[in-house]
């Protein structure tokens, strides 16, 4: 079985810093994706960046990144140049493919200070 | 872009009485799938659905859940006898088969529970 942790509840940044979340999982397979979830106060989840297991090279998407380390199982987002619409929940996720159950981390809440 | 669709968005329903919560996944996707955030809690699988059936389901979707797409586009979450318990946020998500790295979620429904 899948289980992912994430061991921060909540944390802040002043605007312009950069701030990284932990991620941590469990899993037998060899190959899985690996999510991070945005859920600003509006409650929709977004989805801020993938990684799939099978590629080395960490995933970018402007100012979020990933630190993998497959061996380590580690999944970690950072944001850089913080926001203050970067506020909001931050939930790690995994699945095996896309037609299996994400399996969530309890989230972290992230505050950005002006 | 494509998106999920969600109504309604708050449901208030007194205990034991029947909700229906609705559902209208992306247009060419094929999966389809419950989850769902207790207040404050992480997210958490309810079933997914595919090819007019369950695929999978969680220890959670007991007897009182059942699920049904009732036409080529809506995709419904049936609670037949609510429980104080089932308060909960509630977001329904679809994939692609072909492009199994994604799953995108609805804005949510709120049932609460009295």
């Amino acid at each position: 079985a899948q289980t992912v942790t994430q061991s921060q509840p909540e944390m802040s940044v002043q605007e312009a810093e950069t701030v990284t979340l932990s991620c941590t999982y469990d899993t037998s397979e060899n190959n899985y994706y690996l999510f991070w979830y945005k859920q600003p106060p509006s409650r929709q989840m977004i989805l801020v960046i993938r990684q799939e297991a099978y590629k080395q090279q960490n995933a970018t998407e402007n100012r979020f990144s990933v630190n993998f380390q497959k061996a380590a199982k580690s999944f970690s987002l950072k944001i850089s140049d913080s926001q203050l619409g970067d506020t909001a929940m931050y939930f790690c996720a995994s699945y095996l493919s896309g037609n299996t159950p994400l399996v969530f981390g309890k989230g972290t809440r992230l505050s950005v200070i002006a | 872009e494509p998106e999920v669709t969600q109504t309604p968005s708050h449901q208030v329903t007194q205990m034991g009485q029947e909700v229906i919560l609705r559902c209208v996944p992306i247009s060419n996707h094929l999966y389809f799938y419950w989850y769902r955030q207790i207040l404050g809690q992480k997210v958490e699988f309810l079933v997914s659905f595919y090819n007019n059936e369950i695929s999978e389901k969680s220890e959670i979707f007991d007897d009182q859940f059942s699920v049904e797409r009732p036409d080529g586009s809506n995709f419904t979450l049936k609670i037949r006898s609510t429980k104080l318990e089932d308060s909960a946020m509630y977001f329904c998500a679809s994939s692609e088969v072909a492009v199994a790295t994604e799953q995108y979620f609805g804005p949510g429904t709120r049932l609460t529970v009295t």
